[in-house]
């Protein structure tokens, strides 16, 4: 039936532990990826990228995973702290000229302390 | 540094008025970005200019809206006449090419 609106997926950690956050994407295309974290009543904010000639790259507590094969993307926060706690998005861009990300629904991460 | 910046942060109209967003992206990017997000549709791209010139308005919902970006520092959206339905939080974002985009913090528009 008709989504009344939209469901975010959850997940709940505790303070300390490792997040994955998960992200299934559907363009074959897609060769750059992106994921934000929003907070509420912010704009998303720019955690870390992928480009699809990498598998894995590493940042700051984060790490972002790409399977090509299965068209899958993922999120590692190491030591989950409650300023952690906000909703995760998921973007894909198709390549070439074409400049507009295509944004998943949204993960809501909550960390309990 | 700057990141982008939208005015106002919100606003409240009556249904009817116009409505103008505004937004000045990070001082070098050539693309932006205008999105709606509300809790039924999530986020919705509208429209993105580069280098100033509309290339993609096939999400601007109707002809009620309008956006332009008559210089590289500076755009608007713009509603007329708003209705309640338009009711949502706008972002503006910018990069440069094809590298990620940055977003303000929004402007959070009710009308009534």
């Amino acid at each position: 039936g008709e989504s009344v609106g939209l469901h975010l997926p959850t997940l709940s950690v505790q303070e300390g532990d490792n997040s994955i956050i998960n992200c299934a994407y559907s363009n074959s295309a897609s060769d750059y990826f992106i994921w934000y974290k929003q907070e509420s009543g912010k704009g998303p904010q720019f955690i870390i990228d992928i480009r699809s000639n990498m598998d894995k790259r590493q940042g700051q507590r984060v790490t972002v995973l790409l399977n090509k094969t299965v068209k899958h993307l993922s999120l590692q926060i190491a030591a989950t702290q409650p300023g952690d706690s906000a909703v995760y998005f998921c973007a894909e861009n198709s390549g070439g000229s074409n400049y507009k990300l295509t944004f998943g629904k949204g993960t809501l991460l909550t960390v309990n302390p | 540094d700057a990141g982008v910046i939208q005015s106002p942060r919100h606003e409240v109209t009556e249904m009817g008025q116009e409505v103008t967003l505004r937004c000045k992206p990070i001082s070098g990017h050539n693309s932006l970005f205008w999105y709606r997000q509300t809790m039924m549709r999530g986020l919705e791209l509208l429209i993105y200019f580069n280098n100033n010139v509309p290339i993609d308005d096939s999400g601007m919902p109707e002809d009620r809206f309008s956006a332009k970006m008559p210089n590289a520092s500076f755009s608007t959206l713009k509603i007329q006449p708003s209705e309640p339905r338009d009711s949502a939080v706008y972002f503006c974002a910018s990069t440069m090419d094809r590298g990620a985009q940055h977003f303000g913090d929004g402007t959070r528009l009710s009308i009534l």
